[in-house]
Order: structure tokens, then C-alpha cells, then sequence
């Protein structure tokens, strides 16, 4: 139980592009659902939290207009990266939760981005 | 706001060894979290802890939620190379704005030597 998948695995993008990922519970209805980015060797970092039906709550300092997310239904969130630049280049990876109080995230598998 | 420091950073063992690492945080969380990670994929709960106290086992891992609520220990008994992973300590805290989030620890980087 409590699997979550993401789509593409991977993708290549030339600069200017956009480009959307895809983050779904397969066996739970995902009442909130992260996105978090990683660097290489480093921590994960929070962008931004999605309610399903409401709009994403982001963190200080990622721009909204750039990473768009909706969260059209209770399985799944999609994050576009708009106009994307080699420095949008990173490991972006979903996690879902019921959202209840002592919830746990399940996280998916990444999706690897490189914008040339 | 909240921070975790988890240590060791890096560990290097011998197989068969057994392996602890820790967080600390400057506040209380409701929940701590345990995962691994492993090259290229995405985080895997290992141990959800949920009460202050809690001694929880999962086969050779154990994981324990200290009573001040602002620590949390993981150890690995008897390692096996496919432990090889980063490990991360992740903490809960229901309440005002951060409801919900996450906030992780700097990972620990384990190596096993067959």
C-alpha cells in the first residue's frame, strides 16, 4: 500500500520550454500532496503544498508563476515548470499524505530534469 | 523556524556491523520520520514514529522518538551491503502554519564494506 509513482522518470528539455511532471497515489486518496526539489548530495527542499481543489501554498522564494501546480483531484498533482533554464535543472520528487494530523508522506520515485 | 542536525554525516562500516544515527531539533515535532534513500529515487519510509517514548522495530532497524519530542534515534543492526543509502530523519509538528510539512535532516551517507 501507499505507493506513489511520478511521470516522466526522467526528461531533457531545451531552454524556454516547459515542461510538466506528473505525481500520483495509486492506492490512497491524497488529500495534500509536496513538492520538494534535491540537489545533488543535499537535503530535500519544500517548494510547495497542494490541496486538492485549492490553490498551492508555496515557500519563500520559489516563484509561483514559474512552477505551477494543480491538484485537479484526489490522486493527482502536476508540477509544470514554466520557461525552463539550465538552473531549473534538478531532482524533483512528489510526496503524498491523507493529511491528517500525524500523517506520513509517501514519497514517489523522482523525476530527474535536465534543460539544455 | 524549525532545524534539524542530524549525525553523523557520513558513516563507513564494515559489513556486518551495526550503525546509529541521530537528530536533534531546536523544537518539538508530533511525528518522526525515518527514510531511505537511494541513488536516483526517490524517499522510502523506513520507521514512523508517533508518540514521545516510542520504541519501534522493523526488522533490523529500531527507531526510537525521545521523550523531550525533540529527538529521534535510528540503528541498524548487523549491516548489509544493500543498506548502502542516505538516510534521512524527518520531523512533523501539526500545528500553525507548518501544518502538514516536513522538515528534514542533512542525511546521513552510509557505505558498507563486504
Amino acid at each position: 500500500g501507499a505507493v506513489v509513482s511520478q511521470h516522466p522518470s526522467w526528461v531533457i528539455c531545451k531552454s524556454g520550454t516547459s515542461v510538466k511532471i506528473e505525481c500520483r497515489s495509486l492506492d490512497f486518496q491524497a488529500t495534500t500532496m509536496f513538492w520538494y526539489r534535491q540537489f545533488p548530495k543535499q537535503s530535500l527542499m519544500l517548494m510547495a503544498t497542494s490541496n486538492e481543489g485549492s490553490k498551492a501554498t508555496y515557500e519563500q522564494g520559489v516563484e509561483k508563476d514559474k512552477f505551477l501546480i494543480n491538484h485537479a483531484s484526489l490522486t493527482l498533482s502536476t508540477l509544470t515548470v514554466t520557461s525552463a533554464h539550465p538552473e531549473d535543472s534538478s531532482f524533483y520528487i512528489c510526496s503524498a499524505s491523507t493529511g491528517s494530523l500525524s500523517d506520513t508522506q509517501y514519497f514517489g520515485p523522482g523525476t530527474r530534469l535536465t534543460v539544455l | 523556524g524549525q532545524q534539524l542536525n542530524q549525525s553523523p554525516q557520513s558513516m563507513f562500516i564494515q559489513e556486518g556491523e551495526d550503525v546509529s544515527m541521530n537528530c536533534t531539533s531546536s523544537s518539538i515535532f508530533n511525528t518522526w520520520l525515518w527514510y531511505k534513500q537511494d541513488p536516483g529515487e526517490g524517499p522510502v519510509l523506513l520507521i514512523a514514529l508517533y508518540k514521545a517514548g516510542e520504541l519501534t522495530s522493523n526488522g533490523r532497524l529500531t527507531a526510537q522518538f525521545g521523550i523531550t519530542r525533540k529527538d529521534s534515534f535510528l540503528n541498524i543492526s548487523a549491516s548489509i551491503p544493500s543498506d548502502v543509502g542516505i538516510y534521512f530523519c524527518a520531523g512533523h509538528y501539526a500545528g500553525g502554519t507548518s501544518y502538514g510539512k516536513l522538515t528534514f535532516g542533512q542525511g546521513t551517507i552510509l557505505t558498507v564494506h563486504p
